[in-house]
């Protein structure tokens, strides 16, 4: 079946830049996502990008999808206590559902 | 929008009651979905429904789980009997239709079985 792999805790300083990385197995996924989940909070979605492409840039947040190794990546530039929460990956898959990650919780230390 | 709405937000109960989750979607969506995350198994997909329907409830754990949506604005996620290993937070999603169209999480129960 589909599995998403992230790695589940990552801390950056303040200002510094962030990745979070994910891999994933469905060679079929059309669509790829990241959500955001602030303490408390439902998921929000960050930013997606189709299978057919590598990269995408909005803002602060730049996506890299390698295809061919079935991995994804965020990265947060300039990155701020605001950005702690966990990250989760998600897939769409064949069967048109996501599958998500297990959710990279991203510490920012000042 | 208000977003998708829950409740209630928090949960607790003992063990053996029957514990109702509500969910309205946003409006002009046509697919739903409920998730149960916890520590150990992470964000899990329990069922979806388009247009009112349940299409793949393979997801919910067991008999003691139903789900309906009698309308287009208005969901519920039944637990009964509840047991501690239920306790987790709910989270219900809607989309304007399932696939790619993005998904909007409601804020999610916290549900504690003691």
């Amino acid at each position: 079946g589909e599995d998403v792999e992230q790695s589940l805790f990552l801390s950056v300083r303040e200002g510094d830049s962030s990745v979070i990385n994910c891999t994933y197995t469905d060679s079929s996924s059309t669509y790829l996502y990241w959500y955001k989940q602030e303490p408390g909070a439902g998921l929000q979605l960050l930013t997606y990008i189709f299978s057919n492409m590598d990269m995408k840039q909005d803002q602060r947040l730049t996506v890299l999808l390698n295809k061919k190794d079935k991995h994804l990546s965020l990265r947060i530039a300039d990155t701020q206590t605001g950005d702690s929460a966990i990250y989760f990956c998600a897939e769409l898959n064949y069967g048109q559902n996501f599958v998500f990650g297990p959710g990279t919780r991203l510490s920012v230390l000042p | 929008d208000a977003g998708v709405i829950q409740s209630p937000r928090h949960e607790v109960t003992e063990m053996g009651q029957e514990v109702t989750l509500r969910c309205k979607p946003i409006s002009g969506h046509n697919s739903l979905f409920w998730y149960r995350q916890t520590m150990m198994r992470g964000l899990e997909l329990l069922i979806y429904f388009n247009n009112n329907v349940p299409i793949d409830d393979s997801g919910m754990p067991e008999d003691r789980f139903s789900a309906k949506m009698p309308n287009a604005s208005f969901s519920t996620l039944k637990i009964q009997p509840s047991e501690p290993r239920d306790s987790a937070v709910y989270f219900c999603a809607s989309s304007v239709r399932q696939g790619i169209e993005t998904q909007y999480f409601g804020p999610g129960t916290r549900l504690l079985v003691l």
